[in-house]
C-alpha cells in the first residue's frame, strides 16, 4: 500500500531559490529516506533520517522528521539547474522500503 | 557508495517471448535484493523481495509465475518476465541491501522493457 505521499507533486523554481518538498506517511517507521531520480534513470540515495532523529544535513540538503505528525521535509538550498529531477521519500518499517509518489522539481536557469 | 548494475539497460521484445534482467551488486554482498516496477511518471512499486538461496517473497497482486525471480548468489539476482505482453512494458529497477543498522538500499540504473 502507498505509504509516503509527497507534496507538491510538481515544483518549478528559479536557480538560486530554495526548494521544499514534503512527505507524509501513515504507519510507524524505522527510518525515512529521500531519493532522487533523473528522468529515465535509476535512483540515487540522498539522505536517511532515523525515527529518533529530528533533523539532518548533507551539503545543500536539509531533512526534517516529525514522527508525531508522521511527516518529513526535504529542503534544497540555493538550487541549481542540475537539481532538476524527481524526488521521492521512502519509508522503511521492517524490511521493505515503500515509496511515495514523488515531487517533480524543475529548476529554471 | 555501493554499486549495483543492471543488464540490459533497454530491451525490446515481441509479445509472447521471455526476457531476463540481471541485477548485480558489484562491490558488496547483498543478502537481500528487491525488484521494483515503475510506470511513467509514477512511483516505484515493490514487486518482490529475494533473499539469497531462498524463494522470493512477492507483493500482493504480483504474479509469481509471470515474474520469476532467482537469487542464486550474494551478488546476482535475475528477474525473468515470462510470456511478455505489451502491458508488461515498464521500467524495472532492482536494489540490493546489506545487513547492518543503516538499512540502506542501493539501486540499479533500471531496465526499460518494451514489449511490442
Amino acid at each position: 500500500s502507498q505509504q509516503g505521499e509527497e507534496d507538491p507533486q510538481a515544483l518549478s523554481i528559479q536557480e538560486g531559490e530554495n526548494a521544499t518538498m514534503n512527505c507524509s506517511y501513515k504507519t510507524s517507521i524505522n527510518n525515512l529516506q529521500w531519493y532522487r531520480q533523473n528522468s529515465g534513470r535509476g535512483l540515487v540515495h540522498l539522505i536517511l533520517i532515523r525515527s529518533n532523529e529530528r533533523e539532518k544535513h548533507s551539503g545543500r540538503l536539509r531533512v526534517t522528521l516529525d514522527t508525531s505528525k508522521k511527516s518529513s521535509s526535504l529542503l534544497i538550498t540555493a538550487s541549481r539547474a542540475a537539481d532538476t529531477a524527481s524526488y521521492f521519500c521512502a519509508t522503511r518499517g521492517s524490511e521493505k522500503l515503500v515509496f511515495g509518489k514523488g515531487t517533480k522539481l524543475t529548476v529554471n536557469p | 557508495g555501493a554499486v549495483v548494475s543492471q543488464h540490459p539497460s533497454r530491451v525490446i521484445c515481441k509479445s509472447g517471448t521471455s526476457v531476463k534482467i540481471e541485477c548485480r551488486s558489484l562491490d558488496f554482498q547483498a543478502t537481500t535484493m528487491f525488484w521494483y516496477r515503475q510506470f511513467p511518471k509514477k512511483s516505484l512499486m515493490l514487486m518482490a523481495t529475494s533473499n539469497e538461496g531462498s524463494k522470493a517473497t512477492y507483493e500482493q497482486g504480483v504474479e509469481k509465475d509471470k515474474f520469476l525471480i532467482n537469487h542464486a548468489s550474494l551478488t546476482l539476482s535475475t528477474l525473468t518476465v515470462t510470456s511478455a505482453h505489451p502491458e508488461d512494458s515498464s521500467f524495472y529497477i532492482c536494489s540490493a541491501g546489506m545487513t547492518g543498522p543503516t538499512y540502506e538500499q542501493y539501486f540499479g540504473p533500471g531496465t526499460r522493457l518494451t514489449v511490442t
